[in-house]
C-alpha cells in the first residue's frame, strides 16, 4: 500500500536551513507529483512547492521562491523539502502530499505524518 | 486572508445536515477541481472529496462534495461526534501556479 514516511522533529535557529525527508512507497515513485504542504500553529494548510520526481519539474510558491529546495533520490523513493534563511514565521508542521489517483490537481489523498520545524533562537 | 473563504465555524446537532461553502474565482475554482479534507488536531489531512464530487474509498456517502461555478460546497448528513473536525477545500490556482486552500471551517456537533 501506499506509504509516505517523514523524518522527525528539527530545530533550527534563526537564518539557518533545514531539511526536510519524505520516504515513499507502496506505488510507481515517477508517476505521481510529489507536494509539500505547511501548517503554522492553530493556522491553515499552505502549499510551499511539489516536484514530479525523475523527470523534474520544480514548482514552488511565490512566497517561498529562493529559500527553498525540492529534491529527490530516485534510488531510495525519497523527496526532500529544504528551507533555508529560516525565520520564526516558519515554524510549521511540513506534510509532504500525493495526488490520489494519477490525473494530476485531483486531490492529495496520501500524506505523510508531518514533520515539526521549530525555529527559535 | 485566504484565497478561498471559508465559513470559521459551523454547528447542528447529531443527526443533522451542515453545507461548507468554499468561494473562489475563474483561476481556480473556476476552471480547476475542487477537493475537500478533514483534519483532526494533530494529524495529517485526510480527502473526504476529490474532484469536485468523488468519494475516495472508505468515505462514507455522508459526505458529498459540488461545485457550481467559482464556489464548492461540502454537505455532511447525519452529523455525528465523530464528525467534529476542521475542514479544507483545495484546488490549483492556474494565475497563481500554486495549490491554494481556504482558511478552514470547524464543525461542531450540539
Amino acid at each position: 500500500q501506499v506509504q509516505m514516511v517523514q523524518s522527525g522533529a528539527e530545530v533550527r535557529k534563526p537564518g539557518s536551513s533545514v531539511k526536510v525527508s519524505c520516504k515513499t512507497s507502496g506505488f510507481s515513485f515517477s508517476s505521481y507529483t510529489i507536494n509539500w504542504v505547511r501548517q503554522a500553529p492553530g493556522q491553515g494548510l499552505e502549499w510551499v512547492g511539489g516536484i514530479i520526481p525523475v523527470f523534474g519539474p520544480t514548482q514552488y510558491a511565490q512566497k517561498f521562491l529562493g529559500r527553498v529546495t525540492i529534491t529527490t533520490d530516485e534510488s531510495t523513493g525519497t523527496v526532500y523539502l529544504e528551507l533555508s534563511s529560516l525565520r520564526s514565521e516558519d515554524t510549521a508542521v511540513y506534510f509532504c502530499a500525493r495526488e490520489y489517483v494519477l490525473r494530476d490537481l485531483s486531490g492529495l489523498g496520501y500524506w505523510g505524518q508531518g514533520a515539526l520545524v521549530t525555529v527559535s533562537s | 486572508q485566504s484565497v478561498l473563504p471559508q465559513p470559521p465555524s459551523v454547528s447542528a446537532a447529531p443527526g443533522q445536515k451542515v453545507t461548507i461553502s468554499c468561494s473562489g474565482s475563474r483561476s481556480n475554482i473556476g476552471n480547476n477541481f475542487v477537493s475537500w479534507y478533514q483534519q483532526f488536531p494533530g494529524t495529517a489531512p485526510k480527502l473526504l472529496i476529490y474532484e469536485n464530487n468523488k468519494r475516495p474509498s472508505g468515505i462514507p456517502d455522508r459526505f458529498s462534495g459540488s461545485k457550481s461555478g467559482t464556489s464548492a460546497t461540502l454537505g455532511i448528513t447525519g452529523l455525528q461526534t465523530g464528525d467534529e473536525a476542521n475542514y479544507y477545500c483545495g484546488t490549483w490556482d492556474s494565475r497563481l501556479s500554486a495549490w491554494v486552500f481556504g482558511g478552514g471551517t470547524k464543525v461542531t456537533v450540539l
